[in-house]
Formats: C-alpha cells, structure tokens, sequence
C-alpha cells in the first residue's frame, strides 16, 4: 500500500481561527478521504476528495466548513474553517489504492480552546 | 446513513484468552474490513474479505465474512498486551467507494 503522511500530527487552536491539514501519499492514488473521529467514537466520513474536480461531502458536512484541495494524485488539504470547540477531533485521510481498502495516515488530533 | 452494530463495545481479557467480536447490519455488504487502531495512531488494515463465507486469517488474527453477506467476525487467539487497542469493522456496499464504520470494540489484555 501506498504510504500516507499527514501533518501537523497535532495542534492547539484558538476558536474562530482556521487550520489546513495536509496528507500526501508516495504514490498516485485515485481517491482520497477525509474522516473525522470525534473523541471516543467511530470514523465518521467527512468527504471524498477527486482529483480535477470538487469534493463530494457526506451529509452535515458542508465546503464552507470543510474546504478541502485536490491539486494532484498525491496530494489533498482538508482545511477546518472558523473553529469552535466542538470541531475538536482527529482527522484523518485515507486512500483506497487497493480495491476497497482503505489505508489511513496517523492522523491530526485537533484541539479547539 | 447505514450503520454497523460492532459488539462488544468493550473487552477485559487475560493475557493468552482467545477474543470474538463482530459486526451485523440489516443491510448487505460487498466487502467487510477490520482495522486495528492504537492511541494517537490511525487505524491500520488488519484483514480484508471479498467473498460470501471467505475465512482469512492473519497470524493469531481469524476473520469471517458471514454467507448473509450481513456480518462479519474476527477473532483474536492466545491474546498477547500488544493486541490492546480499539479494533473496527468496516464494510462497503456495492456501487459506492465509500466504507462504512462500525463503533469500535476496545480491547484491554490483562498480563
């Protein structure tokens, strides 16, 4: 499988202020994914990220919120936009460069204060 | 949105007991995974399975992907502390990229 590396690993962030988490594979993959998993709970997907056009969101998730970049095969953003303490999370991407598994970065624990 | 019912939600086991945990839905799946997930980690593929009835294992890892095409379960044998962590089954329905999550089952081994 194809190697994720996503950063910042973690962050402090003040309310209001936005942050951009980046994920970057080792190789071309097709699809990208953006998940958040809120503390102590499941992975809820958050988006599909494609390559040449706009994300495609899962319902409760919207672009104002959650912009996020494709620019390239190897390459995604997910931006978290005017931040409030709820938004406090991991966030994690995937691809699925094999068949339908997914293949996670260490994700970003986010902490809204 | 779909869902999966991942049972038991939580596990206190001793060092070398075998492990069960599964997932059910009232709808059918294509494909059902299960991922490992450590603290400050992301969750790490641990089994795939494609096919109706597929048993896979993977070291002391069992998995089966049950004929309704609506479970799944994996087992953990002769469990050591470094199988502690949060374990997840995940499933994908035909016709859609997206996977689906169970709540996680988190397992703590006792040495």
């Amino acid at each position: 499988s194809a190697v994720i590396s996503q950063k910042p690993s973690r962050d402090i962030c003040q309310r209001g202020t936005s942050l951009t988490i980046q994920c970057q594979v080792d190789s071309q993959v097709t699809m990208m994914f953006w998940y958040r998993q809120q503390p102590g709970q499941s992975l809820t997907l958050i988006a599909t990220a494609n390559q040449g056009s706009e994300a495609t969101y899962e319902s409760g998730f919207v672009i104002d919120k959650f912009p996020i970049s494709r620019p390239n095969l190897t390459f995604s953003t997910l931006t978290v936009s005017n931040m409030s303490p709820e938004d406090s999370s991991i966030y994690l991407c995937s691809h699925d460069r094999v068949g339908a598994e997914a293949f996670f970065g260490q994700g970003t624990r986010l902490t809204v204060v | 949105g779909q869902q999966l019912n991942q049972s038991p939600q939580s596990m206190f086991i001793q060092e070398g007991e075998d492990v069960s945990m599964n997932c059910t839905s009232s709808s059918i799946f294509n494909t059902w995974l299960w991922y490992k997930q450590d603290p400050g980690e992301g969750p790490v593929l641990l089994i795939a399975l494609y096919k109706a009835g597929e048993l896979t294992s993977n070291g002391r890892l069992t998995a089966q992907f049950g004929i309704t095409r609506k479970d799944s379960f994996l087992n953990i044998s002769a469990s050591i502390p470094s199988d502690v962590g949060i374990y997840f089954c995940a499933g994908q329905q035909g016709g859609s990229e997206k996977l689906v999550f169970g709540k996680g089952t988190k397992l703590t081994v006792n040495p």
